[in-house]
């Protein structure tokens, strides 16, 4: 069975300190791993993801994630955030075969102080 | 010109009633999904949809029923709505063969609360 853990409710990080959003995840097989941003009263919108190869992936407005295969964990991560990054992200992972299924972890809500 | 869009973005209904979210993508992607998110805002994904075959049913109580009617379009019908039904309802949809690397576009989500 695929799962995503997201450990953290809320992340809070001032701004222009780096942030980090974390997630591990258990799925067997290959990964497919995905990032997305929800702002209020909003959909889901997709920030990046990893598929194979280089295990440092960047993606929308400055972000970018780590996959680590021994450690499980595709954490999200921003140089510098910004007020505006404050949002709910979630992490989802996909198997890489025989399913179509995208798995989302809990959210963790980040809020960037000005 | 949106990608995944759903139809209405709130609803306000009675318990009992019938209701219909309509969803629709102009991506030309062969999947669909109906995914529900709850008010502590987990996401879980409800029915997925393959080129008009359901594929994912993920125990969902059949009072839930979803529709194809082309690949572009997959509605979700509710029977006798119940004051649990309350939540956001987001379609999305993917280019996903089996293995597809592509990520999920989600419409805007339907919020629906039952009274």
């Amino acid at each position: 069975a695929q799962s995503v853990a997201q450990p953290e409710d809320q992340v809070n990080v001032a701004e222009g300190n780096p942030l980090t959003v974390k997630c591990t995840y258990s799925v067997s097989g290959n990964p497919y791993l995905f990032w997305y941003v929800q702002y209020p009263n909003r959909g889901l919108q997709f920030l990046l993801k990893y598929i194979t190869g280089d295990n440092l992936v960047k993606g929308s407005y400055g972000f970018e994630a780590e996959f680590n295969k021994s450690q499980t964990s595709f954490h999200l991560k921003k140089p510098s955030a910004l007020v505006s990054d404050s949002a709910l992200y979630f992490c989802a992972v996909r198997r890489a075969s025989g399913t179509y299924k995208y798995i989302f972890g809990t959210g963790t809500r980040l809020k960037v102080l000005a | 010109d949106t990608a995944v869009s759903q139809t209405p973005k709130y609803l306000v209904t009675q318990m009992g009633n019938d209701k219909s979210i309509k969803c629709e993508q102009n991506l030309g992607h062969d999947t669909m999904y109906w995914y529900k998110q709850d008010s502590k805002k987990f996401l879980k994904i409800m029915f997925s949809y393959n080129n008009k075959e359901l594929i994912i049913n993920e125990t969902v109580p059949n009072r839930f029923s979803p529709k194809s009617p082309d690949k572009a379009h997959l509605n979700l019908h509710i029977n006798s709505l119940e004051l649990g039904d309350s939540a956001v309802y987001f379609c999305a949809s993917s280019q996903a063969p089996a293995g597809g690397t592509t990520e999920a576009f989600f419409g805007q989500g339907t919020r629906l609360t039952v009274v």
